[in-house]
């Protein structure tokens, strides 16, 4: 059974880029959640999708960050002209169902912005 | 957001018994305590959860206290592999956004 998978496991852009990191959620699980963890810091929540929905994006920067999950394929987190401040740990989680549920990680994607 | 309360470390000597506590004052009746570690380098990984009851799996075992105030991670056999930080979170009815504080991080010795 395969689990949460993320790709790329390491990516290098140059400020002003674009950075596209996919997850590919457990088979059968519909909820998809993107995390972010700063150097030295905690996991900290950014979007929750179901298929072709954005449920709750409150944790995401309202500029050049976008998420989607469409129908097939996996989700993908699209972030616009990256900044140096970019540069961090985006961990993917997903589970079958919301209200208490476990959520699933992926081994996250490293985006390093030069 | 409910808020959990964890010790910044702990050491243990390998092969032995393991005991991680967690304060979560404030958790309300549809919570349930997760518990994930995450090892360096590694997204985070499930551990055990429960919601009122005592649970065990393969992994290790989670005390509940009665009042449901407190938790405790229980590793029966530390092993080197079980070097990691270990985060207690409270998560579910309608909080599904997980809060990573600063978690316990556990040394173990050989």
């Amino acid at each position: 059974n395969a689990g949460v998978m993320q790709n790329p496991r390491h990516l290098v852009r140059r400020r002003g880029q674009e950075a596209r990191l996919r997850c590919s959620p457990v088979k059968g699980h519909s909820h998809v959640y993107w995390y972010r963890q700063l150097p030295e810091e905690g996991l900290k929540f950014m979007v929750y999708l179901q298929k072709e929905n954005i449920i709750d994006e409150s944790g995401m920067p309202k500029e050049r960050f976008s998420a989607e999950f469409p129908k097939e394929g996996p989700s993908i987190l699209r972030i616009q002209q990256v900044v140096r401040g970019d540069s961090a740990a985006y961990f993917c989680a997903s589970s079958p169902l919301k209200q208490g549920e476990t959520q699933y990680f992926g081994p996250g994607t490293r985006l390093l912005v030069l | 957001d409910a808020k959990t309360t964890q010790p910044n470390s702990m050491e243990s000597n390998e092969e032995e018994p393991v005991h991680l506590p967690c304060n979560h004052s404030t958790i309300s009746g549809t919570d349930y305590i997760h518990w994930y570690r995450q090892l360096p380098s590694q997204g985070p990984e499930y551990v055990i959860h429960g919601l009122t009851s005592n649970v065990n799996n393969r992994m290790a075992s989670l005390a509940i206290a009665e009042d449901r105030k407190s938790s405790t991670l229980i590793l029966h056999r530390a092993t080197l592999r079980d070097a990691a930080v270990y985060y207690c979170i409270l998560s579910g009815g309608s909080n599904y956004k997980l809060t990573f504080g600063k978690g316990t991080l556990l040394t173990v010795n050989p």
